[in-house]
Order: C-alpha cells, then sequence, then structure tokens
C-alpha cells in the first residue's frame, strides 16, 4: 500500500528563519512526487514535480529535492507570505493516482 | 475561464437529502478525481475517472456516486447525505498524455449536513 508521510505536522517560524519540511513515501516505483501549496479556503497550488532521486527544483525561497525514500522542501529565509499548508503526493508507477500526505502546516511570523 | 471549476462553493443540506457538487474543467485533462478534505486525515480520493465513461472508485467511495458523460464534468452525488460526510471536497484533474502529469485543483466546495 502506498504511503505518504509529512512531518513536522505544523512547524512555526521566524521571518528570515531558513527550515526543511519533510516527506517520507513508499510506493511501488515512483511515477512522480509533487509539492502543494495550499492557503486557508483555496485548492492546492501545484509547485513542483520531482522524478528521480537526487533531482532537484527551486522557485523564490523554496527547493525541492527527492531521494529514494524521501523528498525534502527546504524554505530559504521565509516571509509571512510563504505561511500555508504544503501538501506531498506521490504517484506510484504504472498509475496516475496521487496519494497524498497530511500536509505540514507553516507559519512565519514577521 | 479557463481551468477547473466547482460549484456551488458553499452548500448546506440536511441529512438524507441528495446532494450534487459539479465540477467542469476547459484542458481537455484525461483523469478527473473527487477528494474530501478532513481535519487529520488530509486529502482522501472518493472516486476518480480515467476517461469520459470511465470510472472507479478511491479509499472512501462508499455513500457517493460519479458519472462522465463528457469529458469536461464530474460530477460528485450523495445520494442520501449523513453529517460525517460534511466536509471540504476538491475535484482535480490532470493529463497523462502530457510530460508532466501533476493535478490541478478546483477552489473547493465546503459541504456542511445537518
Amino acid at each position: 500500500e502506498d504511503q505518504v508521510t509529512q512531518s513536522p505536522e505544523a512547524l512555526r517560524l521566524q521571518e528570515g528563519e531558513s527550515s526543511s519540511l519533510n516527506c517520507s513515501y513508499t510506493v511501488s516505483g515512483l511515477r512522480g512526487l509533487f509539492w502543494y501549496r495550499q492557503d486557508p479556503g483555496k485548492g492546492p497550488e501545484f509547485l513542483f514535480t520531482l522524478y528521480s532521486a537526487g533531482e532537484e527544483k527551486e522557485k523564490e525561497r523554496l527547493k525541492a529535492t527527492l531521494t529514494k525514500k524521501e523528498s525534502f522542501l527546504h524554505i530559504t529565509a521565509p516571509k509571512p507570505e510563504d505561511s500555508a499548508t504544503y501538501l506531498c503526493a506521490v504517484q506510484p508507477g504504472g498509475s496516475y493516482i496521487p496519494t497524498f500526505g497530511r500536509g505540514t502546516s507553516l507559519i512565519v511570523h514577521p | 475561464d479557463a481551468g477547473i471549476t466547482q460549484s456551488p462553493r458553499y452548500k448546506i443540506t440536511e441529512t438524507g437529502r441528495q446532494v450534487t457538487l459539479m465540477c467542469h474543467q476547459t484542458w481537455s485533462h484525461s483523469y478527473m478525481f473527487w477528494y474530501r478534505q478532513d481535519l487529520g486525515h488530509g486529502l482522501r480520493l472518493i472516486y476518480y475517472s480515467a476517461a469520459a465513461d470511465i470510472t472507479d472508485k478511491g479509499e472512501v467511495p462508499d455513500g457517493y456516486v460519479v458519472s462522465r458523460s463528457k469529458t469536461e464534468n464530474f460530477p460528485l452525488t450523495l445520494e442520501s447525505a449523513t453529517r460525517s460526510q460534511t466536509s471540504v471536497y476538491f475535484c482535480a484533474s490532470s493529463d497523462p498524455g502530457q510530460v508532466h502529469t501533476e493535478a490541478f485543483f478546483g477552489q473547493g466546495t465546503r459541504l456542511t449536513v445537518v
């Protein structure tokens, strides 16, 4: 059974305090791993797709990395507007159906 | 407007009533999904569809019915609503024919069953 575990469940940072969110997964093969951002009252917004171990993607203050067992979302010098819930999902080999983790709620204080 | 839209955004219904949540996408994506999001559970798959007239159950299908007669529409029906179906429902779509297979989500429907 495909499993996605995100940690921590919640994270509070001061503005400028860099940190990382973790997504560990168990899946039969990996077609893709996705990161999403979700703001309150809105649908998840796509951020990155990672396909193979060693791959990295960057967007502004966010950088996603992938190993064979986990992915990290690194947040460098975060700002209050980075506050959101970050969701990780995996798509197993042979399937186009994403399975989601429960998310990490990030709050960045000014 | 291009994208994926859900309606209504908010719905209050009574226990035992039938209610239908609508989802429409303009990209002609082949795959469409319905998820529910609850505190402590994250996003759970209810049903998905790989193409028009092809649907299949997800993790939590009981009490729900779907249909997909046209590629762009994927309605979700609660045949007899129960309080446990109070949740936020998200529709999503993706296109496996493309290089990138990520799913794109609608804004959600907040359903309250009283």
